[in-house]
Order: C-alpha cells, then structure tokens, then sequence
C-alpha cells in the first residue's frame, strides 16, 4: 500500500459526459501528479499540483482539468467524453517538487467511456 | 517520439536465477532513473532509482546499473522469485520537468 488513494476505482460513463477523478496523497506529499494509462500510449504524465498550484503541464487535453485544495487532495476533470478517452487514471504523490523525487502512485481509476 | 524505450516486451526466467531487464533513453537531459513494478489492477510501485552521478545502485536482490555514455539502464534481479512476476517499468526525469517518462515496459514470469 502507497499510501495514495484513489476514487473511484471504477467508472463507466457514455461519450459526452463529465466525470471527476479524485485523489488523496500520501500523508505529508505536497506534490501530486496525474498519469494516463492507455494501450496505445502507454504511462504518460499529464500535469502536477504542487501546494495547490500548478507545477508542470504535459499531454494533458483542453477538456481536462485538475486542480489541488488546500487540504491536498486533487482531483482530475473529465469532460466532453470521447471512446479515446477510456484508460487508466494514476495519481501519484511526492514530499516536495524536486524531479529527483520518488513518485508513489495510487492504484489508479479505470475509465470506460461507452 | 520515444524518449524512453524497453525493447523487450517480455521475459521468462527460472526461479532462482538472474532476470536482467533493459532500458535505453534518448533524451541526454534525463539524468535521474527509477524502475517501478506493477502488478494487474494495481498502480506501480517504486522499486529503485539511480542519479546519473552513480553507475550502480543496489537495494536488496535489486541492482540497477547505468551506462551514460550508450544512454542505457538496465534493472538486475537475483534471484528471482515467483513473486517477482510483474510488468516492469523504466522511467526518466530531469531537471527541465518534474514529470516522470515511461517506458513500454517488460512483462517478466519467473517459473518455479
């Protein structure tokens, strides 16, 4: 057990929907970072909170969002939908923002968009 | 573009003897390496890193050894256990970005 926690673990939704993802790091983790899992793509990051604010962007689409509140916790917008957009969602969490950090990850979401 | 690549989808090994994984990265900024294990309908979990001030690092049956110069990581595991069966991952960082970069992964079973 990481000590990341991840809701739901599940979720299976229709194209066009919106869904949040939602994440707690570990106790004491200022950083948090979102991951896609996908076939086709393999693990790619797709952006990081640091303290409630954003910290690094990577392949992460104009229909997604994130955001950090102040007691850590992050969660991970969805909308729009599409088929494509079916994968696994990781959160991971380190103590600070220094890239020389272990990430530990959550055991993620399954997305299935219909 | 690839900037992380395991070229071996997948490995099988006897309990007991060494499994050695590789990894190869283009991207001569990326000078921070770790390798995580993931198990089916889990997330991955950190196994071990190295800075590129270092060639080796030892944690346990886990060594990972690091080629600057031919961009090249590799992951050893001795011996092998039936419980090391997992997919293993490689990723890269840098100080350009704090993000992680996978590679595909390496599908090892360790047969008893």
């Amino acid at each position: 057990d990481s000590g990341v926690t991840q809701t739901p673990k599940h979720l299976i939704t229709a194209t066009g929907q919106r869904v949040t993802l939602r994440c707690s790091p570990r106790s004491g983790d200022l950083s948090v970072y979102w991951y896609q899992q996908s076939l086709d793509q393999g693990l790619q990051f797709l952006i990081q909170y640091y303290n409630g604010e954003e910290r690094a962007k990577g392949n992460i689409l104009e229909r997604f969002s994130a955001q950090q509140f102040p007691d850590l916790h992050s969660e991970l917008n969805l909308s729009s939908l599409e088929l494509g957009d079916s994968a696994l969602y990781f959160c991971a969490s380190s103590v600070g923002y220094r890239y020389q950090e272990t990430q530990y990850f959550g055991p993620g979401t399954r997305l299935l968009v219909l | 573009d690839q900037q992380v690549k395991q070229n071996s989808p997948s490995l099988s090994v006897q309990e007991g003897r060494i499994s050695i994984l590789n990894c190869d990265y283009t991207n001569s900024m990326f000078d921070y390496f770790l390798w995580y294990k993931k198990y089916p309908a889990e997330g991955p979990t950190f196994l071990i890193s190295i800075s590129s001030i270092k060639d080796k690092n030892e944690d346990g049956r886990f060594t990972v050894f690091l080629n600057k110069s031919a961009k090249h990581l590799s992951l050893h595991i001795v011996p092998s256990q039936p419980g090391d069966s997992a997919v293993y991952f490689c990723a890269a960082s840098s100080p350009a970005g704090n993000k992680l970069t996978f590679g595909g992964g390496t599908r090892v079973l360790v047969k008893p």
